[in-house]
């Protein structure tokens, strides 16, 4: 099956900083990815949506100028979240579109 | 909205059969059903995908009926390993793919 990283699987920051998580696929080209979160307990619940080489499209209620999304080749997109809040710790979770839809093996975000 | 409805929990023991059924009554002709396992701390894992009548690989089953308004999901004598929360997914090429709540199987020694 298909092959998606993510990097850093683990971070841990201070409130107020920046992280960006990147996210590969590894065997193939993808134009769309999909990026999730998940708290616990909860399901994944999609962010954005970001297509390669334009702007991402950002589901209701999430910020796109805290969430910035680059999708800058079919093989890697990355999410940064600016500005991290202690609420922003979470479960991130990334999947680029394919015919059998794969998902990132998350990056686990703990903002202090 | 998710497009589908699970049930929140199941219980169940090693070594017997279990059958997880998903309804997803607005499904469009383009639409894929496709069964997700996860583990805390983990993405989704793709365990089994169809589009109509049943489907098997070495892991699980897939039964969907003609009008495709449900599915279930069978796994065959399940172990202590099994237990995750899995989830049924209808998935089009051209549209965001939407996360329902999803099952948690807990399979009991």
């Amino acid at each position: 099956g298909a092959v998606v990283s993510q990097h850093p699987s683990r971070v841990i920051c201070k409130s107020g900083t920046s992280v960006k998580i990147e996210c590969r696929s590894l065997d193939f080209q993808a134009t769309t990815m999909f990026w999730y979160r998940q708290f616990p307990k909860q399901s994944l619940m999609l962010m954005a949506t970001s297509n390669e080489g334009s702007k991402a499209t950002y589901e209701q209620g999430v910020e796109k100028d805290k969430f910035l999304i680059n999708h800058a080749s079919l093989t890697l997109s990355t999410l940064t979240v600016t500005s991290a809040h202690p609420e922003d710790s979470s479960f991130y979770i990334c999947s680029p579109r394919s015919d059998t839809q794969y998902f990132g093996p998350g990056t686990r975000l703990t903002v202090l | 909205l998710a497009k589908t409805t699970q049930p929140i929990s199941m219980d169940s023991y090693e070594g017997q059969e279990v059958n997880i059924t998903c309804s997803h009554n607005n499904i469009a002709t383009n639409d894929y059903i496709t069964w997700y396992q996860q583990f805390p701390s983990q993405g989704p894992r793709f365990i089994i995908q169809g589009y109509k009548t049943k489907v098997t690989n070495e892991v699980a089953s897939l039964f969907i009926p003609a009008d495709r308004k449900s599915s279930t999901l069978s796994l065959p004598r399940v172990s202590l390993s099994d237990t995750a929360v899995y989830y049924c997914l209808v998935v089009s090429r051209d549209d965001k793919i939407i996360f329902g709540k999803g099952t948690r199987l807990h399979i009991l020694p």
